[in-house]
């Protein structure tokens, strides 16, 4: 199947640092990908959808201005949390869909990040 | 909004007995079911997955079915290994959007 790889695989920071995390479709193009958050224990939470050449759209109860996703180019989202607190601490995990359509969607390793 | 209950939230088994997760849905017009699974620290991998218009389906040890007029479908895995212990997560898409639902912890005990 597809590939969609992550980077980095985990991140410490200080708080109010901004830090950016990478997702890359590997041998397919995607002109739109998911990014999720994971508390420890606890499921994956949409938090917004990367569209290529457009602005992304944010689930309720995202901040637009907090978690900056900008999709480059076919192969490459990128999801920025700006002034990054310890409560952004979670696992993110980016996804994108098939091209077939009949493939459903192929996630990334996730991205750990902690927050100090 | 669609709405993904599943159960139940742990499960222990013995090597070679079955495991069964059950999920519930409440958009009637999701129309793609995945089961992943999700060891720790990595991202959620599909394990199976069915479509609104069939039944059932089987992959070797795993088969998924599901009931489109009571909105439910369920994870079936027989002869359970120690492999199989992992996080597994139901999923209902509708306008390509996934919503997952819980997890089950499943523990298979040698």
């Amino acid at each position: 199947g597809a590939v969609v790889s992550q980077h980095p695989s985990w991140v410490i920071c200080k708080s109010g640092t901004s830090v950016k995390i990478e997702c890359r479709s590997l041998d397919f193009q995607a002109t739109t990908m998911f990014w999720y958050r994971q508390f420890p224990k606890q499921s994956l939470m949409l938090m917004a959808t990367s569209n290529e050449g457009s602005k992304a759209t944010y689930e309720q109860g995202v901040e637009k201005d907090k978690f900056l996703i900008n999709h480059a180019s076919l192969t490459l989202s990128t999801l920025t949390v700006t002034s990054a607190h310890p409560e952004d601490s979670s696992f993110y995990i980016c996804s994108a869909p098939g091209t077939s359509g009949r493939e459903g969607q192929f996630f990334g390793p996730g991205t750990r990040l902690t927050v100090l | 909004g669609e709405n993904v209950e599943q159960h139940p939230s742990t499960l222990s088994v013995q090597e070679g007995d079955s495991a069964v997760i059950k999920c519930t849905y409440s958009d009637s017009a999701s129309n793609y079911f995945p089961w992943y699974k999700q060891e720790l620290g990595k991202g959620p991998q599909l394990i199976i997955d069915i479509r609104s218009n069939v039944g059932e389906k089987k992959d070797q040890r795993i088969a998924v079915t599901l009931n489109k007029t009571a909105k439910h479908f369920s994870l079936h895995i027989t002869e359970t290994q120690p492999e199989d212990s992992a996080v597994y997560f139901c999923a209902a898409e509708g306008f390509q959007k996934l919503v997952f639902g819980t997890g089950t912890r499943l523990l298979v005990s040698p």
